[in-house]
């Protein structure tokens, strides 16, 4: 298996610009997590999915930030408009069954995104 | 608000020297895992600890999760540079009648040879 992919690695744009981070989960894993990652913050849990349903979207910083998990092998994180304090490394995740104790958490490589 | 307060936030050893960082809350945790970061990459787990006083090895990596279910600990021996890295702690908790995962800063820890 591939692991978690995410596109693209890199992106730098300006500020007041549409950005989407896309996703793609491991195979046969029923849950999928978008994490922020700064160093003042730490990494932070924005949402996740179980089934294609969020679950919880509690850390969502606020209205400017949406996430679609439209089928079970693709998820979208889209930033409307776009500000400095949005850059950051953001991670998507994938396990087998949400936050179960037994579960485990595969970390895709990460999108790292800076805001001018 | 649910906060794991990791120390030290910096660690550089010398290689073979032992270390222990600390994964510390006022909160109890229905479980508790372990991730070592490397530049570049995502988070992998290395341990999940569930029952109170839990102690796991991973070769060199000893891990323990104290009796309340509030903190934890990792213990590297005979530490080598390629356990240089982001050493991050998450726990899982209850509130509201769903789970709720949270991380620690982490520990970025240099192993020099």
């Amino acid at each position: 298996d591939a692991g978690v992919i995410q596109s693209p690695r890199h992106e730098v744009t300006e500020m007041g610009q549409e950005v989407t981070l896309r996703c793609k989960p491991i195979s046969g894993h029923n849950s999928l997590f978008w994490y922020r990652q700064t160093m003042m913050r730490g990494l932070e849990l924005l949402i996740y999915f179980n089934n294609n349903v969020p679950i919880d979207d509690s850390g969502m910083p606020e209205d400017r930030f949406s996430a679609k998990m439209p089928n079970a092998s693709f998820s979208t994180l889209k930033i409307q408009p776009s500000e400095p304090r949005d850059s950051a490394v953001y991670f998507c995740a994938s396990s087998l069954d949400g936050l179960a104790d037994s579960y485990e958490q595969y970390f895709g490589p990460g999108t790292r995104l800076t805001v001018t | 608000t649910q906060l794991l307060e990791q120390s030290p936030q910096f660690l550089s050893i010398q290689e073979g020297e032992n270390l222990t960082v600390y994964c510390n809350s006022s909160s109890v945790f229905s479980s508790l895992q372990w991730y070592r970061q490397e530049p570049g990459e995502g988070p992998v787990l290395l341990v999940t600890v569930v029952t109170g006083g839990e102690v796991k090895k991973l070769k060199r990596l000893t891990f323990q999760f104290g009796d309340a279910r509030k903190d934890s600990s990792l213990h590297i021996t005979a530490a080598q540079p390629g356990d240089t890295g982001l050493y991050l702690c998450a726990g899982i908790f209850s509130q509201g009648g769903s789970e709720k995962l949270v991380f620690g800063k982490g520990t970025k820890l240099t192993v020099n040879p």
